[in-house]
């Protein structure tokens, strides 16, 4: 079976420049997790979905940070314009519905100069 | 506001030792309490989970140890290897709320 999907692994930007993430999550897993991990600490939830909708967003910063989900499937992480502080690992993870185990991608690392 | 608070930062065992992490939380909401196991460079993987009916849970060599009066759960990792080197996390959740620790680095030493 194969896991949890990320792209890219790597980014480098500048601060005010936008970037976007990509997550396919496990195949027939309903409920989506964007988590952003910034080194030397936990991973911090942004965002979960289940199918295409948004179930907690309340830690998102939503001045610059956005998500969508079209068609339950894949999913985009967007910040527009990036800051020093966003440099972090962004960990996508995915479960099946009302189910707590979580399954999670390799992530994406961005750096912010 | 941390809501889980784990401990200690970094821990180092000799192989065959026995690892303890800790973990204390705030919220009694929480119904779901992992353990997640981290490689560098790699994304957590869920290494053992426990739900606060029962005290204690075991998977091989990891046990979990919950204390719900003291809000307190702790992962023993009995015999540690080399192989076991990496960084520990514990989480609590409420379904829709999933809450992190800071993470234990442990080093098993050959």
């Amino acid at each position: 079976e194969a896991g949890v999907a990320q792209s890219p692994r790597y980014k480098i930007i500048e601060k005010r420049q936008s970037v976007a993430f990509w997550c396919n999550p496990i195949s027939g897993h309903a409920t989506l997790y964007w988590y952003q991990q910034i080194l030397g600490q936990g991973p911090k939830l942004l965002i979960q979905f289940q199918n295409n909708g948004v179930v907690d967003d309340s830690q998102l910063p939503k001045d610059r940070f956005s998500a969508e989900r079209l068609k339950g499937v894949d999913s985009t992480l967007k910040i527009q314009p990036a800051k020093l502080e966003d440099s972090a690992v962004y960990l996508c993870a995915s479960s099946l519905l009302y189910t707590d185990t979580q399954y999670f991608g390799p992530g994406t690392r961005l750096t912010v100069l | 506001q941390q809501q889980v608070k784990q401990s200690p930062q970094s821990l180092i065992v000799q192989k065959g030792g026995i690892s303890i992490i800790n973990c204390a939380y705030e919220n009694t909401a929480f119904d779901y309490f992992p353990w997640y196991q981290q490689f560098p460079g790699k994304g957590p993987a869920l290494l053992i989970a426990i739900r606060p009916d029962v005290s204690e849970k075991k998977e091989g060599r990891f046990t979990i140890s919950f204390n719900k009066s003291a809000k307190q759960f702790s992962l023993h990792i009995m015999d540690s290897q080399p192989g076991d080197s990496a960084t520990y996390f514990c989480a609590a959740s409420t379904g829709n709320q999933f809450y992190f620790g800071t993470g234990t680095s442990l080093t098993v030493i050959p």
